[in-house]
């Protein structure tokens, strides 16, 4: 059973507008989230969290919403830049694991 | 170089042979992580070392697939037998710990492609 998912494989978007990249969980356990962005040929990098205990973290052009009683986060790209296109994967831990739990990813396409 | 480095880059191998992918940590990191994507996939946990223990085998798909970590550094995952659906990137992270805050550093991958 996926306990993370990102329902969007891809997203297209125009340079300078927002992108929105959402994510589902369905254990109630997790208590902390990560965005990972993955370039072609290289390992993800880690790119923003946040704890359960919030419900927003803002990094530059980046910020992540968490809705617990939804259990949706969601990443907020603003603007959108050509060379933020890569694949985001949404993670998701809790205190008693060792491990995050990816989903699928989505594809982000920023077009000049 | 300062980041998790993995070799090699690039295997393809034979259906039912065996193959070995080795990973080398940030210095200093003691947890270790082996995951899988493969093709049009998320990625897939396989193992977690804590030093030279695994606590946690849970993800390995087949009594096929294993890992060891000496010296508390350099981890192999080896695949026994290897099988077409075994074709994936195999990624390696390592941190510094396993407390939250703690994000994971990634390889750049070995692609396996198993003919």
């Amino acid at each position: 059973d996926q306990q993370v998912k990102q329902n969007s494989p891809s997203l297209s978007v125009q340079e300078g507008r927002i992108s929105i990249l959402n994510c589902d969980y369905t254990n109630s356990m997790f208590d902390y989230f990560l965005w990972y962005k993955k370039y072609p040929a290289e390992g993800p990098t880690f790119l923003i969290s946040i704890s359960s205990i919030k419900d927003k973290n803002e990094d530059g052009r980046f910020t992540v919403f968490l809705n617990k009683s939804a259990k949706h986060l969601s990443l907020h790209i603003v603007p959108s830049q050509p060379g933020d296109s890569a694949v985001y994967f949404c993670a998701a831990e809790h205190n008693a694991g060792n491990m995050l739990t990816f989903g699928g990813g989505t594809r982000l396409m920023v077009k000049p | 170089g300062a980041g998790v480095s993995q070799s090699p880059s690039n295997k393809v191998t034979e259906k039912g042979k065996d193959v070995e992918l080795r990973c080398d940590p940030i210095s200093g990191h003691t947890a270790l992580y082996w995951y899988r994507q493969s093709l049009g996939q998320g990625l897939e946990f396989l193992i977690y070392f804590q030093g030279n223990s695994a606590p946690d085998k849970s993800g390995l798909p087949s009594d096929r697939f294993s890992a060891e970590r000496t010296g508390g550094s350099v981890s192999t995952l080896t695949i026994q037998r290897t099988q077409q659906e075994d074709s994936a990137v195999y990624l390696c992270a390592s941190s510094p710990g396993t407390a939250l805050n703690s994000p994971l550093h990634f390889g750049n991958g070995t692609r396996l492609t198993v003919t």
